[in-house]
């Protein structure tokens, strides 16, 4: 399984850009990234996912470098309600089937302050 | 319009009394997941279910079962819980041949006394 390595935790000011970054160096070929948040207390929740190209979406953005060893998702606009344990994930295929495992790595805490 | 539903929201349960915490979904998935979540920790998956074929994780301790008796819904069966069991429990759902995106329940927080 490819490891992901983020930043414990990060600060941003409400209406600016959070941008969380990702380390993945040992990704392969056929790997996601896929992004999830969990807001205190409640079940974690999908955001975005890519495999080279970058990936924008109603709630983020996702780039991703050429090499692939790093991808960042950024949230264009962030609020208070973006405040969340932030989980980057490379997904592993669970035994060929046409579906993945997700393993979740400690993530970074984003606090959006006013 | 909730789409996976999990009860109770939270559980207490007596040290070694057997427990079981229930998921349902809307979805229609075919892929079910339980994921155990310690206390500022991060989920970690205990099995899944591809339809009917049951799938546990290497480190899953004996004391987890889990049983899906239709699409819809899938249980958590605690034989005998320890102090070290408190956790939430999540119930997760995806689709194969999708974007395998997985959605995640509220969870039920479970309290061993």
């Amino acid at each position: 399984d490819a490891k992901t390595t983020q930043p414990p935790s990060m600060d941003c000011a409400e209406g600016r850009a959070a941008n969380l970054p990702c380390n993945h160096s040992t990704i392969s070929g056929n790997e996601y990234v896929y992004w999830y948040r969990q807001i205190h207390s409640q079940g974690p929740q999908y955001i975005i996912h890519g495999l080279k190209n970058n990936e924008t979406n109603e709630m983020a953005s996702l780039i991703i470098t050429e090499d692939r060893k790093s991808s960042t998702l950024i949230l264009p606009h962030a609020t208070l309600r973006d405040t969340a344990v932030y989980y980057c994930i490379v997904r592993v295929d669970a035994g060929g089937t046409s579906y993945g495992k997700l393993t979740f790595g400690q993530g970074t805490i984003l606090t959006v302050h006013p | 319009d909730a789409m996976v539903i999990q009860n109770p929201r939270y559980q207490v349960t007596q040290f070694g009394k057997p427990v079981t915490l229930s998921c349902s979904q809307t979805l229609n998935h075919n892929v079910m997941y339980w994921y155990q979540q310690k206390s500022s920790q991060a989920p970690k998956l205990l099995f899944h279910y591809y339809d009917k074929d049951f799938n546990n994780e290497a480190d899953t301790p004996d004391n987890f079962q889990s049983r899906r008796p239709n699409t819809s819904f899938c249980f958590l069966d605690i034989r005998s819980p320890g102090l070290g069991d408190a956790a939430m429990y999540l119930c997760a759902t995806s689709r194969a041949g999708t974007s395998y995106e997985q959605y995640f329940g509220p969870g039920t927080r479970l309290t061993v006394t």
